[in-house]
């Protein structure tokens, strides 16, 4: 059963331009959403959050939104550079369950220079 | 400040075998997990620390995964015996505070052991 979907493998933006990462979930209890990015042989690293209180989040060129009702969220990255080619992974928790994430399964995103 | 420490970073066995994955968290990090990806798939939790206490092994096949904290710091994580179908990215994460709203329960991953099961 998965809980967190991310339905587009991959995405191929140039550099540039926006790209927007979807993100759909399905249990109603999540009320913490996290985006995070991971190159090659390294660990996912951190990206932004937003909690279920807001409906969007900014942080520099990435902004995450987020749409309760339809149990949807999505990263925009506003200029898109080839630095941000990359696997970007959503994830959702449930405030005092003990921080437990639970992850999609990820979105290749490819910025073409 | 280092990152998450993991070793080995790759690791090749046979079916039956077993094998051991090391990982130091952030100094300071209470919180330390303990998660498997699959190829193609999201990392998921198999088991998540308190210092040196099991918080959640809902998703740990105990039957032939074990892992310990012992002294609240760095972790192992063994399985024995190995399957196919064990062959992933075992990533260890850690965090300050176990509660997952604001920065003290940001999750901190290290880079992972590769571990193909032959």
């Amino acid at each position: 059963d998965q809980q967190v979907k991310q339905n587009s493998p991959s995405l191929s933006v140039q550099e540039g331009r926006i790209s927007i990462l979807n993100c759909d979930y399905t249990n109603s209890m999540f009320d913490y959403f996290l985006w995070y990015k991971k190159y090659p042989a390294e660990g996912p690293t951190f990206l932004i959050s937003i909690s279920s209180i807001k409906d969007k989040n900014e942080d520099g060129r990435f902004t995450v939104f987020l749409n309760k009702s339809a149990k949807h969220l999505s990263l925009h990255i506003v200029p898109s550079q080839p630095g941000d080619s990359a696997v970007y992974f959503c994830a959702a928790s449930v405030t005092g369950d003990g921080n437990k994430l639970v992850f999609g399964a990820g979105t290749i995103l490819r910025v073409k220079s | 400040e280092a990152g998450v420490a993991q070793s080995p970073r790759y690791k090749i066995i046979e079916k039956r075998q077993s094998v051991a994955f090391w990982c130091n968290p952030i100094s300071g990090h209470a919180t330390l997990y303990w998660y498997q990806q699959i190829l193609g798939q999201g990392p998921k939790l198999l088991i998540q620390f308190q210092n040196n206490g099991v918080v959640d092994d809902s998703q740990l096949p105990k039957d032939r995964f074990s892992a310990e904290r012992l002294k609240g710091v760095d972790s192992t994580l063994k399985i024995q015996p190995a399957k196919l179908e064990d062959s992933a990215v075992y990533l260890c994460a850690s965090s300050l505070e176990p509660q997952g709203v604001g920065p003290q329960g940001t999750q901190y991953f290290g880079p992972g052991t590769r571990l193909t099961v032959l």
